[in-house]
């Protein structure tokens, strides 16, 4: 079993809607817990971070944390042709400082 | 504030030649990562460095590959020789380390590299 599980996808939403991005992870000693975004040939890039159980919004983004069923989710409100991109899901656990990755969602929106 | 900085951006070599990447990681951001990214896959750390010290190597191929952090600034990577299998783009990225939860970190530009 992979670490962390993602849909590959890809998954597509029209503009305005909502996307919903999930991970799984297997590592009950993991810890915080993050969303990089990644545009084609580019490199990924941090959106948010969360560690507590609950929900955190940052603009039209949401994480969504349930350490007991061991998922993280994240909401991307309002959807945009420009939030096209593959989601990267990663997850830190222990006293290591250091992540380890999904295989990432590939999310289109659609105009 | 300057990111992180790799080069070259791009590096196209034959099977079993060297090859040498470079990080410069941000300014005061003492951890360093090497990451290697398959087509379709997520990052794999290869290696990581605490200032000048690797700290978690376990999954860099020794045989092949070799870093060091000189200084614990800027990093170099190497593979040789190289295999067709390595062609992939490696990452670099650093984070300020210390026990904050939040130590998402900034990734470089990476380096698409393909061996022929």
């Amino acid at each position: 079993q992979k670490e962390v599980e993602q849909n590959s996808g890809p998954l597509s939403v029209p503009e305005g809607a909502i996307a919903s991005l999930n991970c799984t992870y297997s590592d009950r000693g993991s810890q915080s817990f993050f969303w990089y975004r990644q545009y084609s040939g580019k490199s990924p890039e941090l959106i948010m971070f969360i560690y507590s159980n609950g929900d955190k919004e940052d603009g039209r983004f949401t994480a969504q944390l349930n350490k007991a069923s061991q998922y993280v989710s994240l909401l991307i409100r309002d959807s945009q042709p420009s939030d096209s991109a593959t989601y990267l899901c990663a997850f830190s656990s222990g006293s290591a400082r250091q992540l380890t990755f999904g295989s990432g969602t590939q999310l289109t929106v659609l105009p | 504030e300057a990111g992180v900085v790799q080069s070259p951006r791009y590096k196209i070599i034959e099977k079993k030649q060297p090859v040498a990447f470079w990080c410069n990681p941000i300014s005061g951001h003492n951890t360093l990562y090497w990451y290697r990214q398959n087509l379709g896959q997520g990052p794999e750390l290869l290696i990581r460095y605490e200032n000048e010290e690797a700290v978690d190597d376990s999954q860099l191929p020794k045989d092949r590959f070799s870093a060091e952090r000189l200084k614990g600034v800027d990093s170099t990577l190497k593979i040789q020789p190289a295999e067709l299998g390595d062609s992939a783009v490696y990452l670099c990225a650093s984070s300020l380390g210390g026990t904050r939860k939040n130590y998402g970190y900034t990734f470089g530009s990476g380096t698409r590299l393909t061996v022929v």
